[in-house]
């Protein structure tokens, strides 16, 4: 199957930061990436739809300022934690979906978040 | 009412089992459904699609019920490589949005 990629794997961070997380797809062009957040024991959360070259599609009760967006490329789109609280704590993970691909994602190895 | 539903678990089960997951769905019009796999503190990883004709990968068989709503895995001959949360996972439609059950767990005892 088709590889993606995120980076970075873990990240610790004091309060207030910003944390940036990138996912790549290594081998296709990702015309459509997803950003998934996944508390433990819970299930995988759909954070927001990014489709390269337009602004991204946020579910409801996420707040778009805060986790900043951005899907520059067919092969990049970066994830920015803003101003970084305990509660963003969680477990990052981004899905990338080729054109044409019928609803198959291939899912990065996620990121672990810990705010201090 | 959740939009993807599952029996949390955990299901203990010896070596050698066949153990049965349940899901349902309240989207009637969703277009697509799968069983992932997601080892602890890893990503879900595609275990099979599931059709409304049943689908057999090996040892595991999915089964979808339209009219139900319904969706099912059955895991024979289950093995300690088993143990792993499993995922219900319906696309509402064909943009690739994906809505995850919370997952059922599973664990292999020798």
């Amino acid at each position: 199957g088709a590889v993606v990629s995120q980076h970075p794997s873990r990240v610790i961070c004091k309060s207030g930061t910003s944390v940036k997380i990138e996912c790549r797809s290594l081998d296709f062009q990702a015309t459509t990436m997803f950003w998934y957040r996944q508390f433990p024991k819970k299930s995988l959360m759909l954070m927001a739809t990014s489709n390269e070259g337009s602004k991204a599609t946020y579910e409801q009760g996420v707040e778009k300022d805060k986790f900043l967006i951005n899907h520059a490329s067919l092969t990049l789109s970066t994830l920015t934690v803003t101003s970084a609280h305990p509660e963003d704590s969680s477990f990052y993970i981004c899905s990338a979906m080729g054109q044409g691909s019928y609803n198959e994602q291939f899912f990065g190895p996620g990121t672990r978040l810990t705010v201090l | 009412r959740k939009e993807v539903e599952q029996d949390p678990g955990p299901f203990n089960v010896p070596e050698g089992a066949t153990v049965a997951f349940n899901c349902t769905y309240s989207n009637s019009a969703s277009q697509s459904f799968f069983w992932y796999r997601q080892d602890c503190r890893k990503e879900p990883k595609l275990l099979m699609s599931v059709y409304s004709s049943g689908n057999e990968d090996g040892r595991f068989t999915a089964q979808l019920n339209r009219a139900s709503q319904y969706i099912s895995l059955l895991i024979r001959d289950s093995k300690l490589s088993d143990s792993a949360t499993y995922l219900c996972v319906v696309a509402p439609s064909n943009t690739g949005k994906l809505i995850f059950g919370q997952g059922t767990t599973l664990q292999v005892k020798p």
